[in-house]
């Protein structure tokens, strides 16, 4: 049973296009976490999100925690081929350092 | 700090080798975790540990697969023996204090079982 869906799973679109990837769940989480990885390497920490509602800004990327934290939003403005990735939520439910990660988005913004 | 580093970066053996997967956490990080790959199931916990001491290993796949950390720098994951269904990216990555949640990804090791 996969705890976090993403979706699209897949996503291709110009550059300077604007996008939003979901993370959705019917479990609560502690706190969230949304990762890049490209070709060849690991996952990199974006962000993580605590506060139910919260909000936050990284540059042309925003990121939302649902009111109730069962879900996550990643918004990217102004798409550059930089962006190219893939884009993976995770969340952990607290209590021990065990992290579930998300089905993932592979990103690809075409010059 | 160098990050997380693991070894070898690429291993293809065949089938029925025995595998051995390295992993040098980031210095001062208490927990460490081992993460699989693969297009199919996306990336799944094995196991991880906390101050060298496995905690859940619920993800280990089959008595085929064991993880050992002899002390605070390093860890082992060993395929013994290799099956063509082990083709994956292993990670390694490791983090500190509980309540962080926040990973450290080495690279990755790309196993290839022929």
């Amino acid at each position: 049973t996969q705890l976090l869906e993403q979706s699209p799973q897949f996503l291709s679109i110009q550059e300077g296009e604007n996008l939003t990837v979901y993370c959705n769940s019917s479990s609560v989480f502690s706190s969230l976490q949304w990762y890049r990885q490209e070709p060849g390497e690991g996952p990199v920490l974006l962000v993580t999100v605590v506060t139910g509602g919260e909000v936050k800004k990284l540059k042309r990327l925003t990121f939302q925690f649902g009111d109730a934290r069962k879900d996550s939003s990643l918004h990217i403005t102004a798409a550059q081929t930089g962006d190219t990735g893939l884009y993976l939520c995770a969340g952990d439910r607290g209590g021990y350092q065990k992290v579930t990660f998300g089905t993932g988005t592979k990103l690809q913004v075409i010059p | 700090d160098a990050g997380v580093i693991q070894s070898p970066r690429h291993e293809v053996t065949e089938m029925g080798q025995e595998v051995t997967l390295r992993c040098k956490p980031i210095s001062g990080h208490d927990y460490l975790f081992w993460y699989r790959q693969t297009m199919m199931r996306g990336l799944e916990l094995l196991i991880y540990f906390n101050n060298n001491v496995p905690i859940d290993d619920s993800g280990m796949p089959e008595d085929r697969f064991s993880a050992k950390m002899p002390n605070a720098s390093f860890s082992t994951l060993k395929i013994q023996p290799s099956e063509p269904r082990d083709s994956a990216v292993y990670f390694c990555a490791s983090s500190r204090g509980a309540g962080a949640n926040v990973l450290t990804f080495g690279a990755g090791s790309r196993l290839t079982v022929l």
